[in-house]
């Protein structure tokens, strides 16, 4: 398996463009997530999907589509990008019917918006 | 929405020390994990622990969901072990995919 992938890992957009992260993962996992990690702070959570078809908004939503189309893919849009969206990208996924519950994280995306 | 604290927000260890850290929450939890944050940046899973204590290796966790805290116990630490510790939190009202995450403890563990 190779768990949750990200690309790209590093990104620089100027302000104004729109760009997609994607993530993909090959646990057959119906949870997935999107979250953001800005310096001296913990994560963020922008959007989750608990299936194909279904997402919903996080803490931090604004500025940022996602869609779930299949079971693997959880792609991030960022429509205009804004200074304020320098960060790095974490997406995860976890097992509904996994006893544990466990989130496994992908290794992470770093955007800067000049 | 929930509030959650992790205390403190910086460690510094020799090698070889013990340490707790804590993870204060404001809300019933139905879900409480652990996650270590490496050099690089990857986050590991720790633990899944929303009740009760757990134990892998030289960590161990506790979470006591009545009061409202958890810690993580980290024994006979190694260089390895530095990083930032998460503690992140689902409450009963919120799905799984979920998590509410505290701003971390940063760890040093000097030879």
């Amino acid at each position: 398996n190779a768990g949750v992938t990200q690309t790209p890992k590093f990104q620089v957009l100027k302000t104004g463009q729109s760009m997609t992260l994607q993530c993909a993962q090959d646990m057959n996992h119906e949870y997935m997530s999107w979250y953001r990690q800005d310096p001296g702070m913990g994560l963020r959570l922008i959007h989750y999907s608990v299936g194909a078809g279904i997402t919903d908004q996080g803490e931090v939503p604004n500025g940022y589509n996602v869609s779930r189309s299949t079971t693997e893919d959880f792609p991030l849009r960022l429509l205009s990008a804004a200074p304020s969206q320098t960060s790095v990208y974490f997406c995860a996924s976890s097992d509904r019917d996994s006893f544990t519950y466990e989130q496994y994280f992908g290794p992470g995306t770093r955007l800067t918006v000049t | 929405g929930i509030q959650v604290e992790q205390s403190p927000p910086d460690l510094i260890l020799q090698e070889g020390a013990n340490s707790t850290l804590r993870c204060n929450f404001s809300d019933s939890v139905n879900n409480l994990q652990w996650f270590h944050q490496n050099p690089w940046g990857q986050l590991i899973n720790l633990f899944y622990i929303p009740s009760g204590t757990k134990q892998n290796g030289r960590l161990s966790a506790t979470t006591v969901a009545t009061e409202r805290y958890s810690l993580l116990y980290i024994s006979s630490s190694q260089t390895t072990d530095s990083g930032v510790y998460f503690c992140a939190v689902g409450t009963t009202t919120d799905s799984w995919g979920k998590l509410q995450f505290g701003a971390g403890t940063q760890v040093v563990v000097t030879p």
